[in-house]
């Protein structure tokens, strides 16, 4: 069965490291998305991307970066870990800008 | 600009009891909406979405929902609440057709419902 996977499904990591997190769907989905979860905010856009070679800025795009060479991975990388990136992360997919979005089971990422 | 408020960040209902959860939208366009539905320590997972068919929706696990556009309201109910029920509800809005960033998700900030014995 199709699917969308994120690893690790938890971090601990320290400021100021390089932190990447893996996002890979087998749907063949053009669309990749990634959320960040924090209590009392919901679900908020970090980035996005339409295709591959396609990458846009979402809500809270500052200290994150993505990058798309293939269709099934959206890896999000945090580029000097703060404090104030502890939080749970979602990719998700569809695929057509307006169909749903599947999302993955979501990685916890905690800095210390 | 799109936004979702979702009215209670928390609801407790009896088993068997109706369930309500509230949640209003403002877009300047057409809207998509979307309910997800989020168990503990999981991903989310589409509940029902609504994309200018019919205005009442029917989703899966016995859950419905109904678009007014005059209230700029897409509320979530169910008739009868099961311990199963008990999770967190998002309320999402987007452009569908319209729009430069089609298809992206506006969340709510999530109901939290309960579901007592």
């Amino acid at each position: 069965d199709a699917e969308i996977t994120q690893s690790p499904r938890h971090k601990i990591t320290e400021t100021g490291r390089q932190v990447t997190l893996a996002c890979h769907q087998t749907w063949n989905h053009n669309n990749m998305f990634w959320y960040r979860q924090d209590l009392g905010h919901g679900l908020r856009l970090i980035h996005y991307s339409y295709g591959v070679q396609d990458t846009n800025k979402g809500e809270v795009s500052d200290g994150y970066s993505v990058s798309r060479s293939n269709t099934e991975d959206l890896p999000l990388t945090l580029e000097s870990a703060a404090s104030s990136q502890t939080s749970v992360y979602f990719c998700a997919s569809s695929r057509t800008r307006t169909d749903t979005q599947y999302f993955g089971p979501g990685t916890r990422l905690t800095v210390l | 600009a799109q936004s979702v408020t979702q009215l209670g960040s928390h609801v407790s209902v009896s088993e068997g009891a109706l369930v309500l959860l509230r949640c209003n939208y403002s877009s300047s366009v057409p809207p998509y909406l979307f309910w997800y539905v989020q168990y503990p320590n999981q991903g989310l997972q589409l509940l029902l979405k609504y994309t200018s068919a019919a205005t009442l929706v029917k989703g899966i696990n016995g859950f419905e929902a109904e678009f007014k556009k005059s209230e700029t309201s897409f509320h979530l109910t169910k008739p009868s609440a099961h311990m199963s029920d008990a999770a967190e509800y998002f309320c999402a809005v987007s452009s569908g057709d319209y729009g430069g960033s089609q298809g992206n998700l506006i969340f709510g900030k999530g109901t939290k419902l309960s579901v007592k014995p």
